[in-house]
Order: structure tokens, then C-alpha cells, then sequence
């Protein structure tokens, strides 16, 4: 089936420095990709939809400038975070969704998330 | 805007019984709702989808039902075993996902 590789599983990096992240739909084409964020016994939340080839579409209250998405190919979304800070250590987890089997819901694939630990 | 709640938040049971976990959402217009599991330090599995269009699904021992009127869903689990152990999301689909809080599930061997 499909499946979306997400990479670094874990990260730890110092405070200042950037850091990214990056979702790989495998074996299909993923025109629209998601970020979300988990912070210790919270529910995921939505940082932003990454659409190819445009700009990301961010949600309220996340910093674009900070979290910088790219999706420059059909099967690759990059996550950058700036700057980094310790308050930015959380679980970052994408899902892509494969257009190819329409619009049924049931087509959205998470990858298997990255922990980032800022020190 | 879509927002989802889980009750209860953390649930703990001893081996063998049957228990529910509940989802509610405040928008009936969805396209589908899912539950999922997390297990620590891990990504996201997903467990039963249930069309907008239908009532209930079943895997095993799960069950899970959709009330889209009513925005509401619930999740059954038969004969809980300790690897049941885990947090529970329900998400919701319109355009994105909309997750639930989350159920930390405890089964007590």
C-alpha cells in the first residue's frame, strides 16, 4: 500500500540553529500534504497545508517565517524549523494525500512522524 | 470551525472487560471519520474509517459507530487486552483532518 516516509525519526539540535524535516509520499504523487504538531498529552493540530508548486496555506497562530514548508515535487514536503528554540521541541507528523484514488477521505497516509528536541 | 472532543480523557480497565471511548464534533458536514491509535513515541495507526454515509464499522474487536446528526461516534473494544494499551484519536474529514483530544487507554493485565 502507500506509504509516506517521514525523516529524521528524532532530532536533537541546538538553540539558534534550523532544522528540517522532510515527508516522502513513496509510491504515489501527493499534490497536497499536512503538518501537524503534538505537544506532550495534547491532540495533534494542524500547522499548515502544503499544496505543490504554491505556498503553503498556514493555520492561525502558526508563525510562516519560523516554520517554513516547502513542496517543490509531487512527493516531497519539507518542514524547516528556525531558529529553534526549546519551546519548539514537539512530535512534527505530515500526512500526504493521494488524489489519485479521488476524493473519498480514505486517502490521506501519515508518515511516522519526527521528534525534535531542542536543547 | 470544526472541533472535536474525546471523552474521557484517560480511561484505565482491568483486562477482559468492554469499554467506549466517545468522539463528538460540532460540524455534521464531514466527509468521513476515522479513529486512529498512538502508541508512545510513535506515529499514527490507523484503526476503522467510517463513510458519512454509513453507520458503523468493525475490525476484530473493534467496532466503531458514526451518528452524523448528531455528531457523534463512539469506539468499542471487546475483551480489552494490556496491548490495547494506547491513546485513541478520532479525526474527522472535511477539507483536513480535525483530531479529537485523544483517550489514553490503560489495561490493567
Amino acid at each position: 500500500g502507500a506509504v509516506v516516509s517521514q525523516h529524521p525519526s528524532w532530532v536533537i539540535c541546538k538553540s539558534g540553529t534550523s532544522v528540517k524535516i522532510e515527508c516522502r509520499s513513496l509510491d504515489f504523487q501527493a499534490t497536497t500534504m499536512f503538518w501537524y504538531r503534538q505537544f506532550p498529552k495534547q491532540s495533534l493540530m494542524l500547522m499548515a497545508t502544503s499544496n505543490e508548486g504554491s505556498k503553503a496555506t498556514y493555520e492561525q497562530g502558526v508563525e510562516k517565517d519560523k516554520f517554513l514548508i516547502n513542496h517543490a515535487s509531487l512527493t516531497l514536503s519539507t518542514l524547516t524549523v528556525t531558529s529553534a528554540h526549546p519551546e519548539d521541541s514537539s512530535f512534527y507528523i505530515c500526512s500526504a494525500r493521494d488524489w489519485g484514488q479521488g476524493f473519498s477521505g480514505n486517502t490521506i497516509y501519515f508518515g511516522e512522524g519526527s521528534w525534535l528536541t531542542v536543547v | 470551525k470544526q472541533e472535536v472532543t474525546q471523552i474521557p480523557a484517560a480511561l484505565s480497565v482491568p483486562e477482559g472487560e468492554n469499554l467506549v471511548l466517545n468522539c463528538s464534533f460540532t460540524d455534521s458536514a464531514i466527509y468521513n471519520l476515522q479513529w486512529f491509535r498512538q502508541d508512545p513515541g510513535k506515529g499514527l495507526t490507523s484503526l476503522l474509517l467510517i463513510q458519512s454515509s454509513q453507520r458503523e464499522q468493525t475490525s476484530g474487536r473493534l467496532n466503531a459507530s458514526l451518528d452524523k446528526s448528531s455528531g457523534r461516534s463512539t469506539l468499542y473494544i471487546a475483551a480489552s487486552q494490556p496491548g490495547d494499551s494506547a491513546t485513541y484519536l478520532c479525526a474527522v474529514t472535511g477539507n483536513q483532518f480535525y483530531f479529537g483530544t485523544g483517550t489514553s487507554l490503560t489495561v490493567i493485565p
